[in-house]
């Protein structure tokens, strides 16, 4: 079975500092895809990322990084530089390669609410 | 592109009552999703059809939940008879291609609350 842990439920920062959300994920199988989403205070969720199991090479997209480790089976989010517009819940997710053609489910982690003060 | 479609964006029953969920999938997406989100639970998965055949529905709480894809541009999600303990958002999610899990796109939500 897989399982994505986000260990920090919340954390508060004020504007400028950097952050990085923790996700720890745990899966049997060798192919995988990894992805993180934002949940505004409006509700939707945002696609940020997707990262495949056999990519370990790390990401930067503006003030976004992931660090991807699979030797301590864990998807880093940094955001540098925060800003208010940041806050927002943040989902990290798993889903098992497939094998049949089929595209998977997600499983979430519980999230973790950022909160970046002015 | 219009996005993951769905409707109503809140709905307010009382217990008892049949609700119906209503999305539409991103045109030329083949698979499409149900999820809850709860503050007890978080995100969970309820049911995914993949070119309109359900494929997996172990998430569907129990028999008073039941999902329908008549077509590749329609799904529903009904509730019959509601109970206080099914308030929560339900999201629709789509996906593309076949044989790839790729990032899905996810509607904006259903609010229900059953008083």
């Amino acid at each position: 079975a897989q399982k994505v842990t986000q260990a920090q439920t919340e954390i508060s920062v004020v504007e400028k500092e950097d952050v990085t959300l923790d996700c720890v994920y745990e899966t049997r199988d060798t192919t995988y895809y990894l992805f993180w989403y934002k949940q505004p205070p409006s509700g939707e969720l945002v696609f940020l990322i997707r990262r495949n199991s056999f990519d370990e090479q790390n990401e930067i997209s503006g003030r976004y990084s992931w660090n991807f480790q699979k030797s301590t089976s864990s998807f880093n989010f940094t955001i540098t530089a925060s800003q208010v517009v940041d806050s927002a819940v943040y989902f990290c997710a798993l889903s098992e390669g497939n094998s049949g053609g089929s595209n998977y489910k997600l499983t979430f982690g519980k999230g973790t609410l950022l909160t970046v003060n002015p | 592109d219009a996005g993951v479609i769905q409707s109503p964006r809140h709905e307010v029953t009382e217990m008892g009552q049949e609700v119906t969920l209503r999305c539409k999938p991103i045109s030329g997406h083949n698979s499409l999703f149900w999820y809850r989100q709860t503050m007890m639970r978080g995100l969970e998965l309820l049911i995914y059809f993949n070119n309109n055949v359900p494929i997996d529905d172990s998430g569907m709480p129990e028999d008073r939940f039941s999902a329908k894809m008549p077509n590749a541009s329609f799904s529903t999600l009904k509730i019959q008879p509601s109970e206080p303990r099914d308030s929560a958002v339900y999201f629709c999610a789509s996906t593309g291609r076949r044989g790839r899990s790729n990032e899905q796109f996810f509607g904006p939500g259903t609010r229900l609350t059953v008083l």
